[in-house]
């Protein structure tokens, strides 16, 4: 079944403490991205990648990082988390050329105390 | 920069009620629109896209938008709407230079009444 896969879904830290949300999808879509939900925010935009080694800041990339080291997977690190990155987060991905709509993940709550 | 907005916050209908959600963008060049569905506790789903061509189209459950390029709108419509169309509704924009930006409103909340 054609799919993006995060781990884990439900996440609870502290601040300050790395952590890495998982994302892989099994399409051999060029494109990834990954978002954050926040009520009456909507979606906002972390980072995407077009491709292998390629990746590009999106609206709210401040306190991220991001890698693309395989075309399958785009794992979302946070350095020293914070509160203020409690949040939804969705990754995402779709092919390069033609159809441009995104295929979502199941998301991940992550909460920073 | 780009932006889209999405008129109505919160919107509450009865079963059967026709459903028309706002949603404008600012973009000066060549745009690909699209509509998510997302229902309660669920991820995304698409609803609908708009590439170029007919300016009207269709997508799963019965929606439809129209793509208004002089007013810069691509509104949802839905002629009936049923108790399980509760859910939120994302429009979003991606400019057809910025492949992998993709961009989106702040949501509508639809919450239909049985």
């Amino acid at each position: 079944e054609a799919q993006v896969t995060q781990n884990p879904r439900y996440l609870i830290t502290v601040t300050g403490k790395k952590l890495t949300v998982t994302c892989s999808q099994n399409m051999n879509h060029e494109y990834m991205s990954w978002y954050r939900q926040d009520p009456g925010l909507g979606l906002r935009q972390i980072y995407y990648s077009m491709n292998v080694e390629v990746t590009d800041k999106g609206d709210v990339p401040e306190g991220y990082k991001v890698s693309r080291k395989e075309k399958r997977n785009f794992p979302l690190i946070l350095e020293s988390p914070s509160p203020n990155q409690t949040s939804l987060y969705f990754c995402a991905s779709r092919t390069g050329v033609g159809n441009y709509g995104y295929t979502f993940g199941s998301g991940t709550r992550l909460t920073v105390v | 920069a780009q932006s889209v907005s999405q008129h109505n916050h919160h919107v509450i209908l009865s079963e059967a009620a026709s459903l028309e959600l706002g949603c404008n963008y600012s973009y000066g060049g060549t745009v690909n629109l699209f509509w998510y569905v997302q229902y309660p506790g669920q991820h995304l789903q698409l609803l609908l896209k708009y590439f170029s061509g007919d300016p009207l189209v269709k997508g799963i459950k019965g929606f439809e938008a129209e793509f208004i390029k002089s007013k810069f709108s691509f509104n949802l419509r839905k002629p009936s709407v049923q108790w399980s169309d509760t859910a939120e509704y994302f429009c979003a924009v991606n400019s057809y230079n910025q492949g992998g930006k993709l961009i989106f409103g702040q949501g509508t909340e639809l919450s239909v009444k049985p």
